[in-house]
């Protein structure tokens, strides 16, 4: 079954609007996870690395005060997109750290699709 | 800065046939993965590799890694319709905290 589940799987808003995305670890407690961001028939991009307890690390170009991420818990942490216009239309997925890299390195949401009208 | 590169970007081919797709890496890491994605799916976990020449098979997919050479490939063998999907490998790009780095992905199209 799942290890990490990902919420909403899909939204649709009106541009201007704060779109939060929330992505929890089920079973383990995952100290860090990754937000990537994929556009059509592209690959995943890397946003930012979220620690738990600690600021998350952005990659270069990426907004941190447009992308905010907390990372409260051991189990939950949250991409929220701020003033959300069409060009963040994307898919959007969230990844916990393994316990065991030699199994695989990180455990994949299923993904949201963000549509900004 | 790590870059991972696939080879072709689009494949499309016939059921039946045979064909490798490529991953290369700019950097040393003797861990790579390799994923498939459906159309609006998020990732499924493949292969993992963690050593030089390791091989490992799934049904009508083998994946190879030659950490000299900073190559993975991905051989699919009497290609059935099912397989049609993209696919990425990654590479371990940060020990500490696991993160990788995608290669550019290869949409695979199986023709009956």
């Amino acid at each position: 079954g799942a290890v990490v589940s990902q919420h909403p799987s899909w939204v649709i808003c009106k541009s201007g609007t704060s779109v939060k995305i929330e992505c929890r670890s089920l079973d383990f407690q995952a100290t860090t996870m990754f937000w990537y961001r994929q556009f059509p028939k592209q690959s995943l991009m890397l946003m930012a690395t979220s620690n738990e307890g600690s600021k998350a690390t952005y990659e270069q170009g990426v907004e941190k005060d447009k992308f905010l991420i907390n990372h409260a818990s051991l189990t939950l942490s949250t991409l929220t997109v701020t003033s959300a216009h069409p060009e963040d239309s994307s898919f959007y997925i969230c990844s916990a750290r393994a316990r065991d890299p030699r199994v695989q390195p990180q455990h994949f949401g299923d993904g949201t699709r963000l549509s900004i009208l | 800065e790590l870059k991972v590169e696939q080879n072709p970007l689009f494949l499309s081919m016939q059921e039946g046939k045979n064909y490798t797709i490529y991953c290369n890496y700019s950097t040393t890491s003797d861990r790579l993965y390799w994923y498939r994605q459906d159309p609006g799916k998020s990732l499924e976990s493949l292969f993992v590799l963690l050593s030089n020449g390791a091989v490992k098979q799934e049904g009508r997919l083998m994946a190879s890694l030659d950490t000299k050479a900073r190559l993975s490939t991905l051989h699919i063998t009497a290609a059935v319709h099912d397989l049609s999907a993209t696919y990425f490998c990654a590479v371990v790009s940060n020990f500490g905290n696991e993160k990788l780095t995608f290669g550019t992905g290869t949409r695979l199209t199986i023709i009956p």
